[in-house]
């Protein structure tokens, strides 16, 4: 039973590019989290998502970030036209929705801006 | 979500029990308290979780006082693996489903010496 996985472990992206981070939830569940990580810093939350719905976007940024969680595929988070500032550690959780337990987190993207 | 204070920093001798404390004096009735730790920038992990009784697990134990104002995690017998930031957060759970966002705190880095 994998965890939860995420890709690309490492990603670099030019100042202007789009950042492209992908999360495939563990198997059942329809829940997914993802929070980012500046370094030297906490972990905050961004956005909630269940299967074709957001829940609860009130850590995300206003401008050029988004996220989707498609019918059927991964969930995407979508940084455009990156800047230096948007370098730091990108965590997806995920969950069923039910019961009283923990969200298992993946190993996180690294987002690098240069 | 209720507010957390922990101690920055602590350090424990491998094969010692570790007693981290948390205070959570603002807690409600319906929130629960959850204990994560992250190991060097990798995903975080779940630990345990409890509303007001003593709870125990295959990697810790919670203590959770009478009041529910305040908590320890014990990791019975520490090992250098140990050695990570432990977050202690405090959250409702929604009619017994897993619901919305956690929100972290800075944490205790525990450090585990030989």
């Amino acid at each position: 039973n994998a965890g939860v996985m995420q890709n690309p472990r490492h990603l670099v992206r030019r100042r202007g590019q789009e950042a492209r981070l992908r999360c495939s939830p563990m198997k059942g569940h329809s829940h997914v989290y993802w929070y980012r990580q500046l370094p030297e810093e906490g972990l905050k939350f961004m956005v909630y998502l269940q299967k074709e719905n957001i829940i609860d976007e009130s850590g995300m940024p206003k401008e050029r970030f988004s996220a989707e969680f498609p019918k059927e595929g991964p969930s995407i988070l979508r940084i455009q036209q990156v800047v230096r500032g948007d370098s730091a550690a990108y965590f997806c959780a995920s969950s069923t929705g039910k019961g009283n337990y923990g969200y298992t987190f993946g190993s996180g993207t690294r987002l690098t801006v240069v | 979500d209720a507010k957390t204070t922990q101690p920055p920093s602590m350090d424990c001798a491998e094969g010692r029990a570790a007693n981290l404390p948390c205070n959570h004096s603002t807690i409600s009735g319906n929130e629960y308290v959850y204990w994560y730790r992250q190991i060097h920038s990798q995903g975080p992990q779940y630990i345990i979780h409890g509303l007001k009784n003593n709870e125990t697990n295959e990697m810790a134990s919670l203590i959770i006082t009478e009041d529910r104002k305040s908590s320890t995690l014990i990791l019975p017998h520490a090992t250098l693996r140990d050695t990570a930031v432990y977050y202690c957060i405090v959250r409702v759970n929604a009619g017994g489903t897993s619901y919305g966002k956690l929100t972290f705190g800075q944490g205790t880095i525990l450090t585990v010496h030989p």
